[in-house]
């Protein structure tokens, strides 16, 4: 099984800031990568697809990049309402999909 | 517009089983894979399996595999996911979540959740 893992587990940020969040896959995943914001007690919604495609809708401080094993979400400018959890989604595995374990933002 | 709509919230003692609704609008129900996927308290989000309502094939987490079962009635658009034997594990929000059409296995659109809680 493809396992996925996130870093850091945790941030704070202010708004206004920069944040980077890494998924690492154990092994090459290509570009089979999604991204996902989660608020609590509500349902996730989709970022980025395929590593570096921004999903309709989604502002554009949001991007993603990476291949193979190593993948970045970054968030410019953070707003407030982007203090969320955000979690990485493999495909690779079809039909048998991995989410990471989430890294949580939060207000600084 | 497209959406996917949940049925409400279950408590269910250990032992018993459970039965969610996934109904959808918007869009051709038969033709786009629907997802089940779970997010215990405080905890992050598990892929439980997927199902294709044109055909009624289905994939499971080895985790699940005996223990849910997914089917679909597609003349009422909606998709049903049961889990038997609950255990206090099981006590999550679950959602059912539709393929994107722009790239496979992408969870676009969302239902809005339904708790199941299991308790004595």
């Amino acid at each position: 099984d493809i396992q996925m893992t996130q870093s850091p587990s945790s941030l704070s940020a202010s708004v206004g800031d920069s944040v980077t969040i890494t998924c690492r896959a154990s092994q090459s995943i290509t570009n089979y990568l999604n991204w996902y914001q989660v608020k609590p007690g509500k349902a996730p919604k989709l970022l980025i697809y395929a590593a570096s495609s921004l999903q309709s809708g989604v502002p554009s401080r949001f991007s993603g990049s990476g291949s193979g094993t190593d993948f970045t979400l970054t968030i410019t400018n953070m707003q407030p309402e982007d203090f969320a959890t955000y979690y990485c989604q493999q495909s690779q595995s079809t039909p048998r999909l991995t989410f990471g374990p989430g890294t949580k933002v939060d207000i600084k | 517009q497209v959406q996917l709509v949940q049925s409400g919230a279950e408590v269910k003692k250990p032992g018993a089983s459970v039965k969610v609704s996934c109904k959808a609008s918007g869009y051709i129900f038969s033709g786009y894979y629907i997802h089940w996927v779970r997010q215990a308290p405080g905890q992050g989000l598990e892929w439980m399996g997927r199902l294709f309502p044109n055909s009624g094939d289905t994939n499971y987490a080895q985790k699940f595999q005996g223990r849910v079962t997914m089917t679909s009635d597609t003349s009422i658009n909606t998709a049903y996911m049961e889990v038997t034997g609950l255990r206090s594990d099981d006590t999550a929000l679950y959602f059912c979540a539709r393929d994107s059409l722009l790239w496979s296995d992408a969870l676009d659109i969302w239902g809005q959740g339904t708790m199941v809680t299991v308790s004595s």
